[in-house]
Parts: C-alpha cells; sequence; structure tokens
C-alpha cells in the first residue's frame, strides 16, 4: 500500500513570494490533514478535510494561507505572501475513521519550507 | 482545551538500556486517546503506540510501551534494550473523542532522544 505522497520534498523563497504544497493521501483516506511543525515544536494543526470539505480551519491564517481538495482525494496547501515565521515543515496526514479504535493518523515525508 | 507536555528536551541513553520519556496532559474530555510518535533526521512520523483512555490495561508494542497513570494523567514511554536507530525525536500526543476517528492530534514539543554506544 502507497503511503502519503508530498511534494516538493524541500522549498526555498524569499519573503513575500508564493508558494504551494501537494499532498496525496493513503487511498480510500476520507480525512486529510495539514500541520505545521515549526523547529523546535511539535506539529500543529492547520487545517483538516473530509472528503472535499473543511472540517476545521480555525488555526489557519486565513489573510496568507489557503487549502483545497477540490475532488476529495489530493490537496494543496498556499501560502501567498510567505513571511520569515512560515518556515517550518509541512505535514500532511491522512487516515480512514472506522476502521477501529486506533485510526491511526498516517503522515507523508513533510515539506521543508525555508523563507529567506 | 487539551494539551500535551512533554518536560525533556533532551535525553540520553547507554544502548541496551531502558529509557523513560514522560508525558502528561490535559484534557476534559472522558474519552480520549494517547499516541506515541518517533521522528527520525528524515522527518517522516512513525506511529509507535497508542493507548485509549478506557483501556485497563497498559500498552505494549515489542520493545515499546506505555507507562498509563490515568489518575495522574500522565502517559509516558518506556522503550527497553535501546538501539543506536532508537536515536530521534519523540512526541506525544492525544486526540479527544476516542471513537470518533477523525479528530486532529494535539502534539507535545518532543523530547529529543540521543542512544549512546
Amino acid at each position: 500500500e502507497a503511503g502519503v505522497a508530498q511534494s516538493p520534498r524541500y522549498k526555498i523563497i524569499e519573503k513575500r513570494q508564493s508558494v504551494a504544497f501537494w499532498c496525496n493521501p493513503i487511498s480510500g483516506h476520507a480525512t486529510l490533514y495539514w500541520y505545521q511543525q515549526i523547529l523546535g515544536q511539535g506539529p500543529k494543526l492547520l487545517i483538516q478535510f473530509q472528503n472535499n470539505g473543511v472540517v476545521d480551519d480555525s488555526q489557519l491564517p486565513k489573510d496568507r494561507f489557503s487549502a483545497e481538495r477540490l475532488k476529495g482525494v489530493d490537496s494543496t496547501l498556499k501560502i501567498q505572501p510567505a513571511k520569515l515565521e512560515d518556515s517550518a515543515v509541512y505535514l500532511c496526514a491522512s487516515n480512514a475513521p472506522g476502521t477501529g479504535v486506533i485510526n491511526e493518523q498516517f503522515f507523508g515525508p513533510g515539506t521543508r519550507l525555508t523563507v529567506l | 482545551a487539551q494539551k500535551i507536555t512533554q518536560t525533556q528536551p533532551g535525553m540520553f541513553v547507554q544502548e541496551k538500556e531502558a529509557v523513560t520519556l514522560d508525558c502528561t496532559y490535559d484534557t476534559s474530555d472522558p474519552s480520549y486517546g494517547l499516541f506515541w510518535y518517533k521522528q527520525p533526521s528524515s522527518g517522516e512520523m512513525i506511529f509507535l503506540i497508542y493507548q485509549g483512555s478506557y483501556d485497563q490495561q497498559n500498552a505494549t508494542e515489542g520493545r515499546y510501551s506505555l507507562n498509563f497513570q490515568k489518575a495522574r494523567k500522565s502517559a509516558n514511554l518506556v522503550i527497553s534494550a535501546s538501539q543506536l536507530g532508537d536515536s530521534a525525536m519523540y512526541f506525544c500526543a492525544m486526540r479527544e473523542g476516542v471513537n470518533s476517528g477523525n479528530t486532529p492530534l494535539v502534539f507535545g514539543k518532543g523530547t529529543r532522544l540521543s542512544v549512546i554506544a
């Protein structure tokens, strides 16, 4: 079974530029999460999708961040314009509720963003 | 609001020895799940072990065990017989509403474990 795919793995941009990240979850996983992990901290949820609908985007800085999951499969996260404090690893995760009590989230390899 | 606290920024352990990584949590939901993840330098999050709030016994998975003390709201990870490959960041995380399945995880700040030969 293929895991969660993310691209690119690394991205370096200058502040005020735009950037987009892509995530393809495990096949059949209806729930998709984007987490932001700043260096030295644990991941923090940015947005959660159930199929193509947003469940929780309360911690997404909506003035600069946007995300979509148009067909309920893959997802893109965009930052426009980027700030220095956006430097972080962006992790995508997915799970398939109803498959057991644990309902483990499976994480992708992440995209490491550096804003100069 | 749910919260996870990991008070050990870094830990060292001798190869083949056991080590305990601390985690305390706070939640008002009686139904929750606790997770431990390992994050090597390559960056991926690897699921290690899970403990549900209603589980009567402490979880075990191979060399990993979870010392769950519900009254103290602690869920410490014990790694037995440490190996050099155990060197990584370790994160404790919690999900409220254990049976809902699709609530996000709240993570602690992590503990960096270094195994010494």
